[in-house]
């Protein structure tokens, strides 16, 4: 079966250090969604990308996160410098169309920032 | 996002009973969607709803969106232990991006 793959799926790291999560989204799907996951906020939608093209960004924190595609087959979430409030999971999801669809979730990056 | 909440925000149930999930947006919906999500695990879609009135169903579960009230309604009959997570209606408000609300958190105890 096709599948979302999000790298690591688990990340301990100390206030102050780089964390990159990477997302392979499924072959052909066109769209990519970060989104992160908290207790408090609950799925909050970071950026996400058609074609490559980054198309809203507007729920990310600009001064420290980073979003990019490379290519198609990979999208990159940074956080630099990392805070202990970045602590969440991360979800990285694609779909085939314009967004409106049924979309593909990975099973996320678990990151703790210490 | 408060443009999405869900109601309850956690439930407990005896096995084999039903339940009720909902979900209200603040704003004109285009298309809602149920995901399920496994502890730990990513969201697995359920269903789509696209049409005022429109019902569908999978297995036990059936989700109905009331288009003029902005509503959506997930029912389990007959709950089972497998039905256990957290449950998110995701909505298409015609801006390309899925905003989710803020999950329902169901335990099925034997």
């Amino acid at each position: 079966d096709a599948r979302v793959t999000q790298t690591p799926r688990h990340k301990v790291t100390e206030m102050g250090q780089e964390v990159t999560m990477r997302c392979q989204p499924i072959l052909g799907h066109n769209t990519v969604f970060w989104y992160r996951q908290t207790m408090m906020q609950g799925l909050e939608l970071l950026a996400y990308f058609r074609n490559r093209a980054p198309l809203d960004d507007s729920g990310m924190p600009k001064d420290r996160f980073s979003a990019e595609m490379p290519d198609a087959t990979l999208a990159t979430l940074k956080i630099q410098p990392s805070e202990p409030r970045d602590s969440a999971v991360y979800f990285c999801a694609s779909g085939p169309g314009q967004g409106r669809e049924k979309l593909f979730f990975g099973s996320g990056t678990q990151l703790s920032v210490l | 996002s408060q443009e999405l909440e869900q109601s309850p925000q956690s439930l407990i149930v005896q096995e084999g009973k039903n339940l009720t999930i909902n979900c209200t947006s603040s704003k004109t919906l285009y298309g809602l969607y149920w995901y399920k999500q496994k502890y730990g695990e990513g969201l697995i879609f359920l269903m789509m709803l696209q049409k005022g009135g429109e019902e569908k169903s999978h297995e036990k579960i059936t989700a109905k969106l009331d288009e003029k009230k902005q509503q959506s309604s997930l029912h389990i009959t007959a709950s089972q232990p497998s039905h256990a997570g957290i449950y998110l209606c995701g909505a298409d408000m015609n801006t390309d991006k899925l905003i989710f609300g803020t999950g329902t958190r169901l335990q099925v105890f034997p």
